[in-house]
């Protein structure tokens, strides 16, 4: 079945630090990409997408590329800010398949200042 | 994408008692899912509702402990029935109104049993 897997938290950095938190994934159509964030004691919401293969999501300066030989869907950040601090799920969508939302199990992030 | 508004935000609730979840999106979609995000981890599928039918219930959820409406097809509401303090979680609605855009979900409702 369909799977994701990100790195394991806690990551801590300092502010203006490069930031790499990996997500890979096991699928077996052509599934959508997704990185969601969750600020302290907020829902989830959308932090980039990516639908197909070599296509690159960005937002907030947060990017992510769809990379289908290594099924990976990386999240990066040039230079992170404390208010960046949040919980970070990586999920795909087989929108061929049952149209289920896959979360990984998340990876905490705190920036200090 | 969607908007969600998703109430309460937050209750503290006795054990034995029940909640209930309310759920409203600014339009019509066919289908309204609710998980559930126990401390520390990641979010849970409970169900999938659909307007009209039966929700779908995943394994180790069951209708008489997390019955679910959905009257319409902007609106549903998830009842957390006979609480413990195992069921203390962080309960979430999701829609997925556009394939393009994602899932969109609310707010989150924080449930804490005592």
């Amino acid at each position: 079945g369909n799977s994701v897997t990100q790195m394991e938290g806690p990551v801590t950095l300092s502010e203006e630090a490069f930031l790499t938190i990996n997500c890979t994934y096991t699928a077996t159509g052509y599934p959508s990409l997704f990185w969601y964030v969750q600020y302290p004691g907020e829902g989830l919401q959308l932090l980039l997408k990516a639908t197909k293969a070599d296509d690159k999501g960005s937002n907030k300066g947060f990017e992510a590329t769809y990379r289908k030989e290594t099924t990976s869907f990386h999240l990066e950040k040039g230079s992170v800010q404390v208010s960046d601090s949040a919980v970070y799920f990586c999920a795909l969508v087989d929108f061929s398949g049952d149209d289920k939302i896959i979360f990984g199990k998340g990876t905490r992030l705190h920036i200090l200042p | 994408s969607a908007v969600i508004s998703q109430k309460p935000s937050r209750d503290i609730c006795q054990r034995g008692t029940s909640l209930t979840i309310q759920c409203q999106v600014d339009s019509q979609v066919t289908m309204m899912f609710w998980y559930r995000q126990q401390p520390g981890q990641s979010l849970t599928l409970i169900a999938t509702a659909n307007q009209g039918s039966e929700a779908t219930y995943e394994s180790g959820f069951v209708i008489d402990k997390f019955p679910i409406s959905r009257p319409n097809l902007t609106f549903s509401t998830l009842t957390v029935s006979n609480m413990s303090p195992e069921d203390s979680s962080i309960y979430l609605c999701s829609v997925d109104r556009d394939r393009a855009e994602g899932y969109t979900f609310g707010s989150g409702t924080r449930l804490t049993v005592v």
